[in-house]
């Protein structure tokens, strides 16, 4: 089974700079998604960011960008300029590639509330 | 507002009693997800389902039941409430994007049972 696993439970960042949030996870699988979700407040689940395994190349999404480091199994969110409305809970999530029955769900890590400061 | 839409929004009930939540997907996605996020659980996949068959098992209690009716709603059932199963309930979609399937997930159920 795949676990995913995010080590900060907590980071700020102050307003107009730069933040990293980790993300590790552990698959034998040799193709798998891997996703970053933002829950704020208001508790909706909103798509940030996807990464195709078998893709080199880091995805980007104006000021958020991944880095996907395949051999490390490590896919971190880096956000751009933060602003006061990034104030969120992000979830990292994998989901295998491979379409059979059961294996097209998501596996969350645990989250990272993530606070700006302005 | 990613096209899934769950009702109610907010429920609270007692405990021993049962009851229903629903979702509708987005149009055109055929694949209904449910998933329970409770504080000490972190996000939980219950079930899934495929044009009206249930597709994959999770987590789920056999106290929860859930289906896929022709039009692709989903309802999701919860009997015997325990103070437990209260949580947000979330229920996504998913759509294949040229490559990924992607899921979008709905506002989420918030159960309270007391």
């Amino acid at each position: 089974a795949q676990t995913v696993t995010q080590s900060q439970p907590e980071m700020s960042v102050q307003e107009a700079e730069t933040v990293t949030l980790s993300c590790t996870y552990d698959t034998s699988e040799s193709d798998y998604y891997l996703f970053w979700y933002k829950q704020p407040p208001s508790r909706q689940m909103i798509l940030v960011i996807r990464q195709e395994a078998y893709k080199q190349q880091n995805a980007t999404e104006n000021r958020f960008s991944v880095n996907f480091q395949k051999a490390a199994k490590s896919f971190s969110l880096k956000i751009s300029d933060s602003q006061l409305g990034d104030a969120a809970m992000y979830f990292c999530a994998y989901r295998s590639a491979y379409e059979n029955f059961g294996n097209e769900k998501l596996t969350f890590g645990t989250g990272t509330r993530l606070t700006i400061i302005p | 507002d990613s096209g899934v839409t769950q009702t109610p929004k907010h429920l609270i009930t007692a405990t021993g009693q049962r009851v229903t939540l629903r979702c509708s997907p987005r149009s055109g996605d055929l694949s209904v997800y449910w998933y329970q996020q409770s504080l000490d659980q972190g996000l939980q996949f219950l079930i899934q389902y495929y044009n009206g068959e249930e597709r994959a098992k999770g987590n789920i209690l056999e106290r929860f039941s859930a289906q896929q009716f022709p039009d692709l709603h989903s309802e999701l059932n919860l009997s015997s409430l325990e103070l437990g199963d209260s949580a947000l309930y979330f229920c996504a979609s998913s759509v294949k994007d040229r490559v990924v399937e992607t899921q979008y997930f709905g506002p989420g159920t918030r159960l309270l049972v007391l």
